[in-house]
């Protein structure tokens, strides 16, 4: 079946530091979505990347959607505490009815 | 801001106790889904319910889950014979297209002892 990974784990960083996360596909995806979870929280939709290439930006976060829309990344440019959580991409399970397979998430500490 | 509303919070049962978990999506949505995630682990599929029926469901949904949508408002996942193993945070969501992101609610943290 489609598996969703994602590197790394784990990233500490110091606050003002930039952070990425990577996921990658098993299969190609039709588009792919990144949420946010804090600590003790649930996951918060964030943004869905739909074209090879794509390019979007929330303020200091950028994600992108590889040529072969396989992988995508998400970049944070001068961490905050407010940071804090962890990063999930997720995939289409390849239905019309919605099923996402989610990645493994990057845990993010940001130390101040 | 919608949203999705699941009660209990933080359910415990004895282990063979069976188990509702209740969500109320938001009202304009047309697809509902139950998610679990272990805790440290990622969020996995575990139905999606669409025009009053189950759309999907993964090879966790088995014979002792099950889904209803008994009214307009509510929908529930009940456990038939909770096992240890069914301990884990459960969450619902909902979206109005099966392209939009998930609303997902707060979660109800089942513990089965």
């Amino acid at each position: 079946g489609q598996q969703v990974m994602q590197i790394p784990q784990y990233q500490h960083v110091q606050e003002g530091e930039d952070f990425t996360t990577y996921c990658n596909s098993s299969t190609t995806l039709s588009n792919i979505q990144w949420y946010k979870q804090r600590p003790g929280g649930h996951p918060v939709f964030l943004i869905q990347l739909v074209k090879s290439g794509e390019v979007k930006k929330q303020k200091r976060l950028t994600f992108q959607f590889g040529e072969a829309k396989k992988n995508s990344s998400l970049h944070i440019t001068a961490t905050q505490t407010t940071d804090v959580g962890t990063y999930f991409c997720a995939g289409p399970g390849g239905t019309s009815y919605g099923k996402l397979t989610f990645g493994q998430g990057t845990i993010l500490t940001v130390h101040p | 801001e919608p949203e999705v509303t699941q009660t209990p919070s933080h359910q415990v049962t004895q282990m063979g106790q069976e188990v509702i978990l209740r969500c109320v999506p938001i009202s304009n949505h047309l697809y509902f889904y139950w998610y679990r995630q272990i805790l440290g682990q990622k969020v996995e599929f575990l139905v999606s319910f669409y025009n009053n029926e189950i759309s999907e469901k993964s090879e966790i949904f088995d014979d002792q889950f099950s889904v209803e949508r008994p009214d307009g408002s509510n929908f529930t996942l009940k456990i038939r014979s909770t096992k240890l193993e069914d301990s884990a945070m459960y969450f619902c969501a909902s979206r109005y297209t099966g392209g939009d992101g998930y609303t997902f609610g707060s979660g109800t943290r089942l513990t089965v002892v």
